[in-house]
């Protein structure tokens, strides 16, 4: 089962932040956060990750609360091409093989 | 640099047939993952291969079986297609633990 908790589905207005909070409170220390999203009928695409310090991108910001339990993925002037279903995932860090385990995640709709 | 390609792109099968699905991975990664995304529903993980040799694996029956070759592409085989089977196949490559690189899909539908 996925390790992740998100809302179904979000909208935001076209040129606005958008946030889209994750709660992992089981995470344990060695497992870091992954963010992909997934466009309509295509393969998932990579975001961002971190263990526990804030990161930032090209594509977005993501946020780690000090206790881990929850983060938050900041895309910062959201486009309609943002729309997506946007995944939250916990996985063990590099130099592990694992899989990534997919929940339902959140479906983000940009409103022109 | 070339990304990850999948092949074919769409395929249609009968119940009972055989089906082989084609995974490219990108350059410079060893490690090759299999999903299978239902209508609706997130990806599930089938299996993954590192190195050639089958390096986890989902809850998937044995009918199922892949294979990744010495340039670390890889084949996803499934036998005896069940309607169920219908779905999108993804497979993704990485080096080990690092982020997985998608590929678009196959598309599979099982009649």
């Amino acid at each position: 089962d996925a390790k992740t908790t998100q809302p179904t589905s979000m909208d935001c207005a076209e040129g606005r932040a958008a946030n889209l909070p994750c709660n992992h409170s089981t995470i344990s220390g060695n497992e870091y956060v992954y963010w992909y999203r997934q466009i309509h009928s295509q393969g998932p695409q990579y975001i961002i990750h971190g263990l526990k310090n804030n990161e930032t991108n090209e594509m977005a910001s993501l946020i780690i609360t000090e206790d881990r339990k929850s983060s938050t993925l900041i895309l910062p002037h959201a486009t309609l091409r943002d729309t997506a279903v946007y995944y939250c995932i916990v996985r063990v860090g590099v130099n592990r093989d694992d899989k990534i385990i997919f929940g339902k995640g959140t479906r983000l709709h940009i409103l022109p | 640099e070339t990304g990850v390609t999948q092949s074919p792109t769409h395929l249609i099968k009968t119940r009972g047939q055989q089906v082989t699905l084609r995974c490219s991975s990108q350059s410079g990664h060893n490690t090759v993952s299999w999903y299978q995304q239902a209508l609706g529903q997130g990806p599930q993980f089938i299996f993954q291969y590192y190195r050639e040799e089958e390096n986890g694996r989902g809850n998937f029956p044995p009918r199922f079986s892949g294979l990744q070759f010495p340039n670390y592409s890889s084949e996803l085989n499934v036998n005896a297609l069940e309607l169920d089977d219908s779905a999108l196949y993804l497979c993704a490559s990485s080096l080990p633990g690092y982020e997985q690189y998608f590929g678009p899909g196959t598309r599979l539908t099982v009649t």
